[in-house]
């Protein structure tokens, strides 16, 4: 079946601009995750929806990032006035209720020039 | 909080060498562990993981073993293929439950297998 899919994959935009990424996670798959990849760095925790309860939000660096997640679907991570700190590549991951393996998507990959 | 320190790359191997790359962790109550590999132009994805103390995961010819008393859970290949080539990533879940099964990353460890 379909895998976890992100766009856009690359994404260029100025200092100062707003940038939506969208995550579609797998069909089913009650828990996603958003993640940021800095270059030559790990990988750090963003913010964790399951279901409808509260999201986790802990990861997220500062006030101008957000997330939304429409029921079990699509995921919208938004970086308002973008930094150039904020430049990485952001990835989605999905997983069943229960299960521990998490299916991550390819990323979008932003540059904040 | 949870930690998790990887040895840094880049590893350099000839095909038919044993690979150990190391880890080890911090975290309070017991983790799960993971082992993620992302080859070149691919997305992440599981290599194998392990639940409680003295697991052995194993996939594609890898293992880790989880080490409580050494906090360690480190990656091992007896003979290495160039299609191995790739960055390998150590991960722990929180035991919390609340907390979901988000997952904190080593830094990443790239190997290159030549010929």
């Amino acid at each position: 079946g379909a895998g976890v899919s992100q766009s856009p994959s690359n994404k260029v935009t100025e200092k100062g601009k707003d940038v939506e990424l969208r995550c579609d996670p797998i069909s089913g798959h009650t828990a996603l995750y958003w993640y940021r990849q800095r270059l030559g760095q790990g990988l750090e925790f963003l913010i964790y929806f399951q279901g409808n309860s509260a999201p986790d939000k802990s990861g997220l660096p500062s006030d101008r990032f957000s997330a939304e997640r429409t029921g079990e679907s699509v995921s919208t991570l938004t970086i308002q006035r973008t930094q150039q700190e904020d430049s990485a590549v952001y990835l989605c991951a999905s997983s069943t209720n229960r299960a521990y393996e998490q299916y991550f998507g390819p990323g979008t990959r932003l540059t904040v020039t | 909080g949870d930690s998790v320190t990887q040895m840094e790359g880049p590893v350099t191997l000839s095909e038919e060498a044993f690979l150990t790359i190391n880890c080890t962790y911090t975290a309070t109550g017991y983790p799960s562990l993971f082992w993620y590999v992302q080859y070149p132009g691919e997305g992440l994805q599981l290599l194998l993981k392990a639940t409680k103390a003295d697991d052995k995961g194993s996939n594609k010819g890898f293992e880790a073993t989880y080490r409580k008393e050494t906090t360690s859970f480190h990656l091992e290949k007896g003979s290495v293929q160039v299609s191995d080539s790739a960055v390998y990533f150590c991960a722990l879940s929180d035991s919390n439950k609340a907390a979901g099964n988000k997952l904190t990353f080593g830094g990443g460890t790239r190997v290159l297998v030549k010929p």
